[in-house]
């Protein structure tokens, strides 16, 4: 059964850095394409980043520069190290594995973390 | 960044059909998938490329996507549909997700 955990949410202060893990298993990370997808508040949904299976990353406009996605396939784990934190990114982060038929969509979500960027 | 357009909500009568459109420049030419999302709960896909659904979605979802705008439409509407609604679609290698659609079933 394919699972995804997410965890390394809490309150951080502006400018601050955290970094959120996604467990998975049931899958190979390392074989898969996976992203981070943010929900804030009361809001919608926003894409973040993706890590395809090569190892090509790529970022949201909003996040790039401050956001970095990886792996680390002996733990089976997708990572966002999220540096200069800003109130804007207070949001749900979701973990998804992509899943390609003519176009990649996402198939399965983790139950999200909580991160609070408040001083 | 690619833009994706949903009405802010729509309402159906139980039995009854529900349109939700999403629009985009050329969106045609790519492919659009929907996702569901209801209160406290995490988003599941309920059509992929334009118009196939996953395992365990029911029929009465369905989709299309033609010129600028994405289209899903629910027939049969239940109570069980009642939840908040996302396009998405890929460009250049980012995804983009619509504003969303609450679907409210009277």
């Amino acid at each position: 059964e394919v699972q995804l955990v997410e965890s390394g949410g809490g309150l951080i202060q502006p400018g601050g850095s955290l970094r959120l893990s996604c467990a998975a298993s049931g899958f190979t990370v390392s074989s898969n394409y996976m992203s981070w997808v943010r929900q804030a508040p009361g809001k919608g949904l926003e894409w973040v980043s993706v890590i395809y299976s090569g190892g090509s990353t790529y970022y949201a406009d909003s996040v790039k520069g401050r956001f970095t996605i990886s792996r680390d396939n002996s733990k089976n784990t997708l990572y966002l190290q999220m540096n200069s934190l800003r109130a804007e990114d207070t949001a749900v982060y979701y973990c998804a594995r992509g899943k390609y038929s003519s176009s990649w969509y996402f198939d399965y979500w983790g139950q999200g973390t909580l991160v609070t960027v408040s001083s | 960044s690619y833009e994706l357009t949903q009405p802010p909500s729509v309402s159906v009568s139980p039995g009854q059909t529900a349109s939700i459109t999403c629009s985009g420049d050329k969106l045609g030419d790519k492919y659009a998938c929907w996702y569901q999302q209801k209160p406290g709960q995490s988003p599941v896909v309920v059509i992929y490329e334009d118009n196939k659904r996953p395992s365990g979605i029911p029929e009465r979802f369905s989709g299309s996507n033609s010129g600028n705008t994405a289209t899903l439409t629910i027939s049969g509407t239940q109570a069980m549909d009642e939840a908040d609604y996302y396009c998405q679609a890929w460009d250049s290698s980012t995804a983009s997700f619509g504003t969303g659609t609450k679907v409210t079933v009277l």
